[in-house]
């Protein structure tokens, strides 16, 4: 069955730099990527997802790439703000159920 | 996008007593719900889908008769721990199944 990893655990970068949270996966008949950002004790929510079919997927300040040869795909999160501060989780689908990365928290430094 | 209505947010109960959150979809018919189990600072873990007007289909290591769902109409799923155990304590939170996932507010469960 499908695996996601998810790198790193935990991400400190400074106030206005640019964070990156890395995942691949195993199963090549996976076709959809989301990411979703979890505030603490709060719901998840989507932020930017991708299908197969793109290379990258840009929305404002955040950006998905993936690379379906590789079987990674990444969150790209430019000029980063205090509000960004959460955990993030990536996820791939695998008949018809997503498989969830461990999660990325992410803090950002004043 | 859709919204899903959890209830209730937060919930203590003693052990040995069931608890039922209830996960209402608002603006849509939901014909499958999924319903997840999330431990402090780990990811979600599916514990099974509802599936309106028939049983749930359990993910592999979840026990059926600990955790009853039910989902009895199109806008109306519950999950209900029954005689609930301190390590049954968690976030438990559901999901709709429309394609992008639209979470409900989650349940914490505490049982002392």
């Amino acid at each position: 069955g499908e695996n996601v990893e998810q790198h790193p655990s935990t991400l400190s970068v400074q106030e206005g730099d640019s964070a990156v949270i890395k995942c691949t996966y195993s199963d090549s008949a996976s076709n959809y990527f989301p990411w979703y950002k979890q505030e603490l004790g709060k719901r998840p929510q989507l932020i930017i997802d991708i299908r197969s079919n793109v290379g990258e997927k840009k929305d404002q300040r955040i950006a998905v790439t993936l690379n379906k040869t590789a079987k990674h795909f990444s969150l790209h999160i430019t000029e980063t703000q205090p509000e960004d501060s959460a955990v993030y989780f990536c996820a791939a689908d695998s008949n018809y159920q997503l498989i969830w990365g461990a999660g990325t928290k992410l803090i950002i430094k004043p | 996008g859709a919204v899903v209505s959890q209830h209730p947010s937060r919930v203590i109960c003693k052990s040995g007593t069931s608890v039922k959150i209830e996960c209402r979809s608002l603006d849509f018919q939901a014909t499958t719900m999924f319903w997840y189990r999330q431990f402090p600072k780990k990811s979600l873990m599916l514990m099974a889908t509802s599936n309106e007007g028939s049983k749930a289909t359990y993910e592999q290591g979840v026990e059926k008769d600990k955790f009853l769902i039910n989902h009895a109409s199109l806008t109306l799923s519950t999950l209900t721990v029954t005689s609930a155990h301190p390590e049954d304590s968690s976030f438990y939170i559901c999901s709709d199944n429309t394609g992008e996932l639209f979470f409900g507010e989650g349940s914490r469960l505490t049982v002392l």
